[in-house]
């Protein structure tokens, strides 16, 4: 079974610096998609990025990037030039490439991330 | 992308009563997902819902307890019934991404019913 771990509950960046949020999982599969959910207090998840394993290259979206290490199986989340509405909980989440009408997207626990002014 | 509204954005219930969730889509789709975000903490998959058959439940939860519907392509709703407190939570419900008949993976969320029991 899949597994997604986020090591980080809660995390303070101040504005215009830099953060990485970590997320670690566990799978036996070598296709997968992997993403960084955003939710802001009382307002819609929306994705952040998405990176499908099979590409080397790491996946950027304006100022958020991530790290993915394959082998290590490490997908970090990169923040770079910190605003005050990115302020919002993070949640990293995996779910198999070619997969069956059962497969779901699994979700860490989340990352809680504030900025300070 | 899919614009999904959601129906109460938030309410407050009294302890035994039953509530139902409203979500519409802009754009027909062939699965919609119930999810369950208790405070402060991850999202849960309630049920997978798909229109013209019984949806599909995930360990732990019920159709008597969740029951759902799915009359169209657009539609469905989640009732929450017979309430106790453990039940307050955000409920949300969210459709698949497709490209070109492709599932890209992604998930779009509605904006979440917000219910609290006393």
């Amino acid at each position: 079974a899949q597994t997604v771990t986020q090591s980080q509950p809660e995390m303070s960046v101040q504005e215009a610096e830099t953060v990485t949020l970590s997320c670690t999982y566990d799978t036996s599969e070598s296709d997968y998609y992997l993403f960084w959910y955003k939710q802001p207090p009382s307002r819609q998840m929306i994705l952040v990025i998405r990176q499908e394993a099979y590409k080397q290259q790491n996946a950027t979206e304006n100022r958020f990037s991530v790290n993915f290490q394959k082998a290590a199986k490490s997908f970090s989340l990169k923040i770079s030039d910190s605003q005050l509405g990115d302020a919002a909980m993070y949640f990293c989440a995996f779910k198999r490439l070619k997969g069956n009408r059962d497969d779901k997207i699994i979700f860490g626990k989340g990352t809680r991330l504030h900025i300070l002014p | 992308s899919a614009v999904i509204s959601q129906k109460p954005s938030r309410d407050i219930c009294q302890r035994g009563t039953s509530l139902t969730i409203q979500c519409q889509v802009d754009s027909q789709v062939t699965m919609m997902f119930w999810y369950r975000q208790q405070p402060g903490q991850s999202l849960t998959l309630i049920a997978t819902a798909n229109q013209g058959s019984e949806a599909t439940y995930e360990s732990g939860f019920v159709i008597d307890k969740f029951p759902i519907s799915r009359p169209n392509l657009t539609f469905s709703t989640l009732t929450v019934s017979n309430m106790s407190p453990e039940d307050s939570s955000i409920y949300l419900c969210s459709v698949e991404d497709y490209r070109d008949k492709f599932n890209t993976g992604e998930l779009f969320f509605g904006e979440g019913s917000r219910l609290t029991v006393l």
